[in-house]
């Protein structure tokens, strides 16, 4: 059965501090890996990878894929109060449906 | 360009009652799925449905949850008899194409139903 697990489940830092979240999986066939967040409503899309070793990076926000390994790491530098959500992952395992990990809950701290 | 509109934002029912969730995905996405969120748990698939076809209701439970996308209109998604296991937040999703094939999912803002 495809899974995707992500760790930690929860998350306090401070402001300006860096995180890293995790995200590992197993799947039959892997098309991509997708990276959202969710605060009070619809999770919104931040990155999606396909290639291993290849950073997707948007401002403070930057992901990295490892297809040998099977794992995704998320990080975020210099947080900001703005960025507490639930961080989720999720696979695309060529079926057609995403199958999402448990969700990271980050909390920043002023 | 609207994107996924979700209606209603909150349904309370009683046990027993039926609720029903609308979907209408963006424009142009012909790709529709239902995920279900239970507080501290991350989005669960339910179903995977194209126009007027299921593609996969390998999440659905077996009873009482139905849903379908008709040609003219928004995706339905049903539940009847409700108990209040089925208290959750309810999203939606639409693509362009099956899956994450060159365009991520793009959701809701999600229907949460309260069974009392």
């Amino acid at each position: 059965e495809d899974k995707v697990v992500q760790s930690p489940l929860s998350l306090v830092v401070h402001e300006g501090d860096t995180v890293t979240l995790n995200c590992s999986y197993e799947v039959t066939n892997f098309r991509s890996l997708l990276w959202y967040k969710q605060e009070k409503k619809a999770p919104t899309f931040l990155f999606m990878l396909t290639s291993s070793g290849i950073e997707k990076k948007s401002g403070r926000l930057s992901s990295i894929l490892d297809k040998k390994e099977l794992f995704s790491i998320l990080n975020i530098t210099a947080t900001q109060t703005g960025d507490s959500a639930i961080y989720l992952c999720a696979v695309d395992g060529n079926t057609g449906k995403l199958i999402f990990g448990q969700g990271t809950t980050l909390q920043v701290k002023p | 360009n609207a994107g996924v509109m979700q209606n209603p934002r909150h349904l309370v029912r009683r046990r027993g009652q039926e609720a029903r969730l609308r979907c209408s995905p963006m424009k142009g996405h012909s790709h529709v799925y239902w995920y279900r969120q239970l507080p501290e748990e991350g989005l669960k698939f339910m179903v995977y449905l194209q126009k007027e076809n299921i593609i996969d209701e390998s999440g659905m439970p077996k009873e009482r949850f139905s849903a379908e996308f008709p040609k003219e209109g928004p995706s339905i998604l049903r539940i009847q008899q409700v108990v209040r296991g089925d208290s959750a937040a309810y999203f939606c999703a639409s693509s362009v194409q099956g899956g994450s094939y060159n365009s991520p999912l793009h959701f809701g803002n999600g229907t949460r139903l309260t069974v009392t």
